[in-house]
């Protein structure tokens, strides 16, 4: 089936450690989104890529960095520069116009 | 101004009611609309989007005011499966293609028994 996934489903981290959350799609879709949510708030965009090898930093980019090598995946990685890394990240993919975006289940990331 | 605002709630109300949610969106580029679904620790799905000449779906009811930037969600004969947090959604066209989706904070419904 077509759809968008992301892994792990829950991750913990130490203070200080870099670590990657995977985001891989299938929907043969162009543009894909990493956004971070906190309890109680919205989505807040961290970076996106609109075409392989392409990627722009959205409203809170500090501490994250991305990658778009191949149309299908899109990883992000927290670094040790995220002062306040843990949240809820979501994952999304669009196809081209004005449609609308699909999510992956998430990955509840938490610094232990 | 915030891109989209929404109003928080929670909105609390009995099954088989009426509830409308109200969003307003301050860039009047804005191309596409949408109202997403999230459920507690779930990721976002797509409820319906949001066309000129308003759309409907069952229950649910979506309208736009491009000249008062706003948008709204009428759920009518509420049912506790209902009980969710509703996103307003908008999307900006600009020349080098689409900007990614504009989230509202998003709406709590608690629909009671």
């Amino acid at each position: 089936d077509g759809g968008i996934t992301q892994s792990p489903k829950y991750l913990f981290r130490k203070e200080g450690q870099n670590v990657t959350l995977s985001c891989e799609q299938n929907l043969n879709h162009d543009a894909m989104y990493w956004y971070r949510q906190d309890p109680g708030q919205g989505l807040r965009l961290i970076y996106y890529s609109q075409i392989v090898n392409d990627f722009q930093k959205g409203d809170i980019a500090e501490g994250y960095s991305v990658s778009r090598e191949k149309k299908e995946s899109f990883p992000l990685t927290v670094t040790s520069a995220q002062k306040n890394p843990t949240a809820f990240y979501l994952c999304a993919s669009r196809g081209q116009g004005y449609t609308e975006a699909f999510f992956g289940q998430g990955t509840r990331l938490t610094v232990v | 101004r915030k891109e989209v605002e929404q109003d928080p709630g929670p909105f609390n109300v009995p099954e088989g009611a009426t509830v409308a949610f109200n969003c307003t969106y301050s860039n009047s580029a804005s191309q596409s609309f949408f109202w997403y679904r999230q459920d507690c620790r779930k990721e976002p799905k797509l409820l319906m989007s949001v066309y000129s000449s308003g759309n409907e779906d069952g229950r649910f009811t979506a309208q736009l005011n491009r000249a008062s930037q706003y948008i709204s969600l009428l759920i009518r004969d509420s049912k506790l499966s209902d009980s969710a947090t509703y996103l307003c959604v908008v999307n900006m066209r600009v020349r080098s293609g689409n900007t990614p989706l504009v989230f509202g904070k998003g709406t709590r419904l608690s629909v009671i028994a």
